[in-house]
């Protein structure tokens, strides 16, 4: 089955600096690729996601690529902020509908020093 | 996004109890998915449930121990049975959205086996 990995398990950057987490999927089928943000004591969030046809998407402040020929996705984080203190996950999905499992990454902590 | 809850949000349970966790959504979802996630740790998926069939369980997760009812569209429960300290951990459950490949997920309840 598809395997997630994710590194680094722990970030921490100064304020208004960038912030990138990588991951490698295993499944050369994975079509889909999810990242959540959890706060603490909160619920997963979905922040932002990329489709396998796609290299590149950005949301703002945040954006993620994908090489498909090396297996591995990357968000990125910019000009960071406290509030951007929180447990990441990067994930992946087989499938074509939201009917279909994901799975996730073992998760980066990030802390944003003032 | 769906408005998904969960009931109870929390539980302090004795060992070789059974708990079972609600997962109430406010639309129709094809797919509602549950998993487990230990302190510190990610997210695991511990089965996928399509109304009106069998939930699909995946590696190191069996029926027995995990019992999963989905009696219509809106709403499942998964029952955590003969619990040990070990399967203390915070129980989401997942639906996926309506626009795409994303998914949303409830609050979680957090459990604590003594």
């Amino acid at each position: 089955g598809e395997n997630v990995e994710q590194h680094p398990s722990t970030l921490s950057v100064q304020e208004g600096d960038s912030a990138v987490i990588k991951c490698t999927y295993s499944d050369s089928a994975s079509n889909y690729f999810p990242w959540y943000k959890q706060e603490l004591g909160k619920r997963p969030q979905l922040i932002i996601d990329i489709r396998s046809n796609v290299g590149e998407k950005k949301d703002q402040r945040i954006a993620v690529t994908l090489n498909k020929t090396a297996k591995h996705f990357s968000l990125h984080i910019t000009e960071t902020q406290p509030e951007d203190s929180a447990v990441y996950f990067c994930a992946a999905s087989i499938g074509y509908s939201s009917a279909s499992k994901i799975i996730f990454g073992s998760g980066t902590r990030l802390s944003i020093r003032p | 996004s769906a408005v998904i809850s969960q009931k109870p949000s929390r539980d302090i349970c004795q060992r070789g109890t059974s708990l079972t966790i609600q997962c109430q959504v406010d639309s129709q979802v094809t797919m509602m998915f549950w998993y487990r996630q230990q302190p510190g740790q990610s997210l695991t998926l511990i089965a996928t449930a399509n109304q009106g069939s069998e939930a699909t369980y995946e590696s190191g997760f069996v029926i027995d121990k995990f019992p999963i009812s989905r009696p219509n569209l809106t709403f499942s429960t998964l029952t955590v049975s003969n619990m040990s300290p070990e399967d203390s951990s915070i129980y989401l459950c997942s639906v996926g959205g309506t626009s795409g490949r994303e998914q949303f997920f409830g609050p979680g309840t957090r459990l604590t086996v003594l």
